[in-house]
């Protein structure tokens, strides 16, 4: 399969309780980008990361959101002590290089509820 | 503040006919744009994209024409099919890459048969 992985496809978490998101990145893409839609929004941009590297993170809540992207393993976006309004859809996208404007490849995401 | 707008929530329009689907964006630092196809429970899918030194671009039945001066774009999609039925996302982004895209709400697409 070639394509970007996310798991887990859906994802229910208690108020305060932590919610991890993987991605796996088309293999030999060395970039990744995080993307949150909420209902009836577009996706909004999240964070920037290469291979040890968080290149733009402008878009990431100050606290209790945190993404990495190690050597070797998926990428992780961490959420903790979730709240009701983290509940959305969070998509993972990857590209072979730091540029967007053929289109990066998107995962089919994660849907994340918060009870 | 939305830079990227899609003021149609949803379109329907009869199998064969002409789909246009429409974006307004503010920012005039945005020199690309993208147009995104999703399906529910689905990622978005990269349709096309065009480079604000072009006014034009297509690629098979589907077109993307850009009005820089009105900071407009749209999407052609000819004839229309039934599996064009989606949400239709249309985004921008600055130079070089490097950075994220900035999404429209998006606009449902319905194929009438």
């Amino acid at each position: 399969n070639a394509g970007v992985m996310q798991n887990p496809r859906h994802l229910v978490r208690r108020r305060g309780q932590e919610a991890r998101l993987r991605c796996s990145p088309v293999k030999g893409h060395s970039h990744v980008y995080w993307y949150r839609q909420l209902p009836e929004e577009g996706l909004k941009f999240m964070v920037y990361l290469q291979k040890e590297n968080i290149i733009d993170e402008s878009g990431m809540p100050k606290e209790r959101f945190s993404a990495e992207f190690p050597k070797e393993g998926p990428s992780i976006l961490r959420i903790q002590q979730v709240v009701r309004g983290d509940s959305a859809a969070y998509f993972c996208a990857s590209s072979p290089q730091g540029r967007t404007n053929y289109g990066y490849t998107f995962g089919s995401g994660t849907r994340l509820t918060v009870v | 503040d939305q830079q990227v707008k899609q003021n149609s929530p949803s379109l329907s329009v009869q199998e064969g006919r002409i789909s246009i689907l429409n974006c307004d964006y503010t920012n005039s630092m945005f020199d690309y744009f993208l147009w995104y196809k999703k399906y529910p429970a689905e990622g978005p899918t990269f349709l096309i994209s065009i480079s604000s030194i072009k006014d034009k671009n297509e690629d098979g039945r589907f077109t993307v024409f850009l009005n820089k001066s009105a900071k407009h774009l749209s999407l052609h999609i000819v004839p229309s099919q039934p599996g064009d039925s989606a949400v239709y996302f249309c985004a921008a982004g600055t130079g070089g890459g490097a950075d994220g895209l900035t999404f429209g709400k998006g606009t449902h697409l319905i194929i009438q048969p």
